[in-house]
């Protein structure tokens, strides 16, 4: 299996400007988490699906994010407008709801918003 | 927020066993113990999770102790590709609850 695969691995882009960030989960995988990891901040999940259903968005910063999962194999991260301070590295994991809970990391997109 | 608390950093010699504090005094009942650890510039990798007993599996051992307020990650024989953050969380693992919540962990330098 490929893992999960998360495009691009870079961006950078100007404040104001439209930013997709994009993930495959691992197939079969029912669970899918949007992270954020920064130097202040450390690792914070954003919003997590279950089955292609939105179950916590508690940790979406603003209304400038949002997250949708079309498909159980495709998900995206969009922020708009964007600011300096979303500059970060975003995670993309998937993972099972059954059996044990491990969830699977993608490499990264480090977004730079100048 | 994070219910662990971990040494911010800690030093191995190469071929030796480390051996990682938490402590989770607060745990409930039905939280397990999860491992995480992020090399540099890489996503979390898991390593191992338990519930009471202690767990072994071909990356690590977990040892919790008997009233399951700290817990201990050993790494038999450390190589210096085991240099990374090593994050301990407790998370809920029943109803559908699916969050990791990532404390500050602990730094892991495995010397030659």
């Amino acid at each position: 299996d490929a893992g999960v695969i998360q495009s691009p691995r870079h961006e950078v882009t100007e404040m104001g400007q439209e930013v997709t960030l994009r993930c495959k989960p691992i197939s079969g995988h029912n669970s899918l988490f949007w992270y954020r990891q920064t130097m202040m901040r450390g690792l914070e999940l954003l919003i997590y699906f279950n089955n292609n259903v939105p179950i916590d968005d508690s940790g979406m910063p603003e209304d400038r994010f949002s997250a949708k999962m079309p498909n159980a194999s495709f998900s995206t991260l969009k922020i708009q407008p964007s600011e300096p301070r979303d500059s970060a590295v975003y995670f993309c994991a998937s993972g099972r709801l059954a059996g044990v809970r491990e969830q699977f990391f993608g490499p990264g997109t480090r977004l730079t918003v100048l | 927020d994070a219910k662990t608390t971990q040494p911010p950093s800690m030093d191995c010699a190469e071929g030796r066993a480390a051996n990682l504090p938490c402590n989770h005094s607060t745990i409930s009942g039905n939280e397990y113990v999860y491992w995480y650890r992020q090399i540099h510039s890489q996503g979390p990798q898991y390593i191992i999770h338990g519930l009471k007993n202690n767990e072994t599996n071909e990356m690590a051992s977990l040892i919790i102790t008997e009233d399951r307020k700290s817990s201990t990650l050993i790494l038999p024989h450390a190589t210096l590709r085991d240099t990374a953050v090593y994050y301990c969380i407790v998370r809920f693992d029943q109803g559908g609850s699916e969050k990791l919540v990532f404390g500050k962990g602990t730094k892991l330098t495995v010397n030659p």
